[in-house]
């Protein structure tokens, strides 16, 4: 079956843009995660969604940057007034969610979108 | 296509064992493979290899890459309950400059 499928796989834009990143996860996993990995840094959590809702946004570096998720499927995350420091990979991961006792499910990683701020 | 595979799925082991996790790959034009451990939310940085035959070190943490037979194996000698996790393998291409992961092996240490 299909993977993680993330769009665009690339994105240059202008300091101050928008930019809209979307992830379509594997069907039926209810567990959908947002990373970035910027040059030199281990991955960097953002923000993890069950279902619809976001229970952890602990790691949004700022304000501009949100989240959100509809129909328990769909991901977009949103970055405004881009800055150059937001350069990175955005990754997506899903996973069937938490297991009992608190494990963790095997997380399936997209491909990442690559952002390029000018 | 690019791809990444990680063998084996699953391993369970007692403490005090060696295990040794396999990652194979295909990708354009390979820039880096990176191994990562994964317990709660964001994975952890274990080591990142570019060089064939190189091994990097950290504690009872080790691993090496195979650049002509593209593959790298992740070493862990004397196992703790701690290490139980998830260990994930990712390949860094330089044509789309996107991640690759592998679906990660799941590792429990009995005590």
């Amino acid at each position: 079956g299909a993977g993680v499928s993330q769009s665009p796989s690339n994105k240059v834009t202008e300091k101050g843009k928008d930019v809209e990143l979307r992830c379509d996860p594997i069907s039926g996993h209810t567990a959908l995660y947002w990373y970035r990995q910027s040059l030199g840094q281990g991955l960097e959590f953002l923000i993890y969604f069950q279902g619809n809702s976001a229970p952890d946004k602990s790691g949004l570096p700022s304000d501009r940057f949100s989240a959100e998720r509809t129909g328990g499927s769909v991901s977009t995350l949103t970055i405004q007034r881009t800055q150059q420091e937001d350069s990175a990979v955005y990754l997506c991961a899903s996973s069937l969610g938490v297991v009992a006792g608190g494990g963790q499910e095997t997380q399936y990683f997209g491909p990442g979108t690559r952002l390029l701020v000018l | 296509e690019d791809k990444v595979v990680q063998s084996p799925l699953s391993l369970v082991v007692h403490e005090g064992d060696t295990v040794t996790l396999n990652c194979s790959y295909e990708v354009t034009n390979f820039r880096s493979l990176l191994w990562y451990k994964q317990e709660k939310k964001a994975p952890t940085f274990l080591f990142m290899l570019t060089s064939s035959g190189i091994e990097k070190k950290s504690g009872r943490l080790s691993s090496i890459l195979d650049k002509k037979e593209l593959f790298s194996i992740l070493n862990i000698t004397a196992t703790q309950t701690g290490d139980s996790a998830i260990y994930l393998c990712a390949v860094e291409g330089n044509n789309n400059n996107d991640m690759r992961f592998g679906a990660g092996t799941r590792l429990t240490v009995k005590p």
